[in-house]
């Protein structure tokens, strides 16, 4: 795997599942982030994360949690969504946090029912 | 806030130039970045520009900076239905600021 990736990339779930987006990069970076992207919005910045260390939260509500346990990997833990969270999520890495160029990955297209 | 500004839409024929227009309001913007998204897939960093620099070129891609009318552009030479896609603009200073995005249609 080179760059960074995804999974899964399509997403279906209920407002009352519980799930996980996973995103892995392999780039020796150190910084990671998750973006929403939705239909005629610009790109919203939610989280960055440096040295595993949460640097950015942009008043994200509670149902979305990131967590990064390596700098290689970060997760959204989503529970209890609304339909105004469907979305396309995207995560991205730096080698440093905000100041360098970033490299997304292909996305996660999530459907809220 | 700060902002970045792009229009939406941009229709060109394969074989002309593009060019894509963005303007931002930071004025502490250090790097200028365009970046490229195919349907359903991420953003692809295409170019990026040190705020000290006025142009950039990359074989078909030419960025121009005037950062006195905080004004950045890409041009995109012989343009191909390949390149059809969303364009972004960003800034960085502190935090990267987006664009909406000016999705290019090439007719052949």
């Amino acid at each position: 795997e080179t760059g960074v990736t995804q999974t899964p990339r399509h997403l279906v779930m209920g407002m009352t599942n519980k799930k996980s987006l996973k995103c892995e990069q392999h780039l020796g970076h150190n910084a990671m982030y998750w973006y929403k992207q939705s239909a005629k919005k610009p790109l919203e910045l939610m989280f960055v994360y440096s040295l595993e260390e949460r640097v950015e939260n942009n008043s994200v509500p509670s149902r979305f949690s990131p967590e990064c346990p390596n700098s290689s990997h970060l997760f959204l833990h989503l529970h209890t969504l609304q339909p105004e969270d469907s979305a396309l999520y995207l995560c991205a890495s730096s080698q440093a946090a905000r100041v360098s160029e970033q490299y997304f990955g292909p996305g996660t297209r999530l459907t809220v029912t | 806030g700060e902002d970045v500004e792009q229009s939406l839409f941009l229709s060109v024929r394969e074989g002309d130039s593009s060019v894509i227009n963005c303007t931002y309001t930071d004025s502490s913007s250090t790097y200028l970045y365009w970046y490229k998204q195919e349907p359903g897939a991420g953003l692809q960093l295409l170019t990026y520009i040190f705020s000290n620099m006025d142009m950039k070129q990359d074989q078909r891609l030419t960025v121009l900076l005037n950062k006195k009318d905080k004004h950045l552009s890409l041009r995109i030479a012989d343009t191909q239905t390949g390149d059809s896609a969303i364009y972004f603009c960003a800034e960085s200073s502190v935090d990267m600021r987006f664009g909406a995005g000016t999705r290019l249609t090439v007719k052949p």
